[in-house]
């Protein structure tokens, strides 16, 4: 079993649809990244979490720390919110630097 | 504007030669890392630098090498021995290794071994 598991895989929604992404964990963490991947690869950091909510344009992330669970929502989704969606924790016992990286979750919004 | 530098974007090599990627930041950050990324699969870390002159493993160093001779520069070797190279390479930079530094991350490189 993965460490860090992320659903859906894959998400379509239509122009202006609210969007959740779940991110669950098994292990004690630090810290928890949502991260953005675009189409050519790079990727942008969104969120970096270690407890309660964050808020950023459109963007909200929110943490569970005793249920090991983040969520990452996007409200009125637009077409240019198309990539995959990256989770990734930081673990108490890791080495330092190293984080866990769900698979992503591939968005796609049609117009 | 500061950021992460990584090339070239797309890599071709023959099979059993040594490639080298590079990553250069402006950030003035003390740590740097190189990831690999395959289809379906999370990133996986190859290498870390917490600073100049010092470089650790990750979980899948074989086949790979680095050096981190400047602060800004953490280039990576694929060499012959890594037996499937073919895959999207990221590096990444933070200010440091504790837990409350975020990664800024580059563009990639997608090398195809041939």
């Amino acid at each position: 079993k993965n460490e860090v598991e992320q659903s859906p895989q894959n998400l379509t929604a239509q122009e202006g649809e609210f969007i959740t992404i779940n991110c669950s964990y098994s292990v004690g963490i630090s810290a928890l990244h949502w991260l953005q991947q675009h189409p050519g690869g790079g990727i942008v950091s969104l969120f970096m979490l270690s407890s309660g909510k964050k808020k950023h344009g459109r963007l909200i992330a929110t943490i569970n720390i005793q249920e090991k669970h983040s969520s990452l929502h996007i409200t009125a989704s637009h077409p240019r919110d198309s990539a995959v969606y990256i989770c990734a924790v930081r673990s108490k016992g890791g080495s330092q630097g190293n984080l866990i990286f769900g698979k992503g979750t591939k968005l796609s919004v049609k117009p | 504007d500061g950021g992460i530098t990584q090339s070239p974007k797309y890599l071709f090599r023959k099979e059993g030669q040594n490639v080298t990627l590079s990553c250069e930041q402006n950030l003035n950050h003390d740590a740097m890392y190189w990831y690999r990324q395959d289809p379906g699969q999370g990133l996986r870390l190859i290498y870390y630098s917490q600073i100049v002159n010092d470089f650790q493993k990750g979980d899948i160093a074989e086949g790979y090498s680095v050096s981190r001779e400047k602060k800004e520069s953490f280039p990576l070797t694929v060499t012959s021995a890594q037996k499937n190279p073919t895959a999207f390479y990221l590096c990444a930079s933070s200010l440091g290794t504790g837990q409350r530094y975020g990664y800024t991350f580059g563009s990639g490189t997608r090398l195809t071994v041939v």
